[in-house]
């Protein structure tokens, strides 16, 4: 089974503290993801990228910065914390979508991390 | 840009009746197309998607959904809910080019026994 594990389940931080949220996959897939989720908001798309060292903006970049040094590591990067970036942050990954053989066409998600800045 | 509308945010529905949830996509080319479920307190699993071929799909847990292009629409349906139906459902759009993956608001459904 695709696991996607995020390395905090609850973080609680200050106002201008940088935070990692880390996030590994064990199913050597290409493309992984950063979504914030808010109460009627949905999933939004914070960064995503297809390949290692190589990201996309999503829609909601603004606050955040990622980095993917290896394929099965994404790490999302708040580098000075605000009040209204308290939400939940969700991982997740897939193979490439187009390949009409992988396996994997569909995003596996990890647990979440909630985060709470105060 | 890519963008995905569910207009319902919140539907209710008796146990044994049918469903029929929204989703409406802005994308120019064949989308990828996924439907996902979130229970309280857990994580999103998907229900079904759509990559190409057959414009019905069936998916899990008796849930089905039909790709319209004309209509740039893919709605989920179940003929009859059950209470553990009761969730919080996600369209989603994915673009051919590339693997940008777009959620919608999501909607609400609650099951009244």
């Amino acid at each position: 089974d695709v696991k996607v594990t995020q390395s905090s389940r609850y973080l609680v931080k200050r106002t201008g503290e940088k935070v990692f949220l880390e996030c590994v996959q064990d199913m050597d897939h290409e493309n992984m993801f950063w979504y914030r989720q808010d109460p009627g908001l949905g999933l939004r798309l914070i960064y995503f990228s297809y390949d290692v060292k190589m990201k996309e903006k999503g829609d909601i970049p603004e606050g955040y910065s990622v980095s993917r040094e290896k394929k099965e590591r994404f790490s999302l990067i708040l580098e000075s914390a605000s009040t209204n970036q308290t939400s939940m942050y969700l991982c997740a990954s897939s193979g490439f979508l187009a390949k009409p053989s992988s396996r994997d066409r569909e995003l596996f998600f990890g647990e979440g991390s909630r985060l709470t800045v105060l | 840009a890519q963008s995905v509308t569910q207009p319902d945010i919140h539907i209710t529905v008796s146990e044994g009746a049918s469903l029929e949830l929204r989703c409406n996509y802005s994308y120019g080319a064949t989308p990828y197309l996924f439907w996902y479920v979130q229970s309280p307190g857990q994580g999103l699993q998907l229900l079904l998607k759509y990559f190409s071929g057959d414009t019905l799909v069936q998916g899990i847990k008796g849930f089905e959904a039909e790709f319209k292009r004309s209509q740039s629409s893919f709605n989920l349906r179940k003929p009859s809910v059950h209470w553990s139906d009761a969730a919080e459902y996600f369209c989603a759009v994915g673009q051919t080019s590339y693997d940008k993956v777009i959620f919608g608001p999501g909607t609400s459904l609650s099951v009244i026994p």
